[in-house]
């Protein structure tokens, strides 16, 4: 079974500087996805980005990019120019394919300070 | 466009009682499934359905069951609530492989349950 870990339980940055949110994942498949999924007090679950495992380059989506890291299995979430309204759980999680069940992390608590 | 809608937000039931949670979804998704949310343990997959009348089971299936009878519709039946499944459930849906936007979930708003 595929297992994802994040290591961080909370992170705390201060407005417009980086941050860095670490996932690690283990499995034997080769073709799958990675995901990071923000989830605001509002509860609702919203794709950050997203990683194809056959792809080289790192998914980059505004403010936020990955380095995947595919011999590793880690997957990490870059924040840019932390904002407000970036403060959030962030789960990072992997779905193998073709879609069957995605795994999920247990979640960094990011908060971002004025 | 609805997206993905839950119901009910909120329920309290009585240990022993049953109750079906009910999920929908406006957007042709092949791929449906329900999963809990507890404290520091992310969402761990309950059940999944990759088609109308296919359904299989995730990390977590114990006491719940599915159906899948349309595309559309994927209920969650609790038939004895037992208060070890007071949790957040989100159903959340998306298209499969091999198509634009497949394998992004798209999720309900959640359904907050509470056994006692």
């Amino acid at each position: 079974a595929q297992t994802v870990t994040q290591s961080q339980p909370e992170m705390s940055v201060q407005e417009a500087e980086t941050v860095t949110l670490s996932c690690t994942y283990d499995t034997s498949e080769s073709n799958y996805y990675l995901f990071w999924y923000k989830q605001p007090p509002s509860r609702q679950m919203i794709l950050v980005i997203r990683q194809e495992a056959y792809k080289q380059q790192n998914a980059t989506e505004n403010r936020f990019s990955v380095n995947f890291q595919k011999a590793a299995k880690s997957f990490s979430l870059k924040i840019s120019d932390s904002q407000l309204g970036d403060t959030a759980m962030y789960f990072c999680a992997f779905m193998k394919q073709p879609p069957r069940d995605m795994r999920f992390g247990a979640g960094t608590r990011l908060t971002v300070k004025p | 466009n609805a997206g993905v809608t839950q119901t009910p937000k909120f329920q309290v039931l009585k240990t022993g009682q049953s109750m079906t949670l009910q999920c929908a979804q406006d957007m042709n998704h092949e791929y449906m499934s329900w999963y809990r949310q507890d404290p520091g343990m992310g969402l761990r997959l309950i059940h999944y359905s990759v088609g109308a009348g296919i359904t299989d089971q995730g990390e977590v299936p114990n006491g719940y069951n599915v159906s899948r009878s349309t595309t559309e519709d994927f209920p969650l039946r609790l038939l004895s609530a037992a208060p070890s499944q007071t949790s957040v459930y989100f159903c959340a849906s998306s298209l499969r492989t091999g198509r634009e936007g497949a394998n992004v979930l798209t999720f309900g708003a959640g359904s907050r349950l509470t056994v006692l």
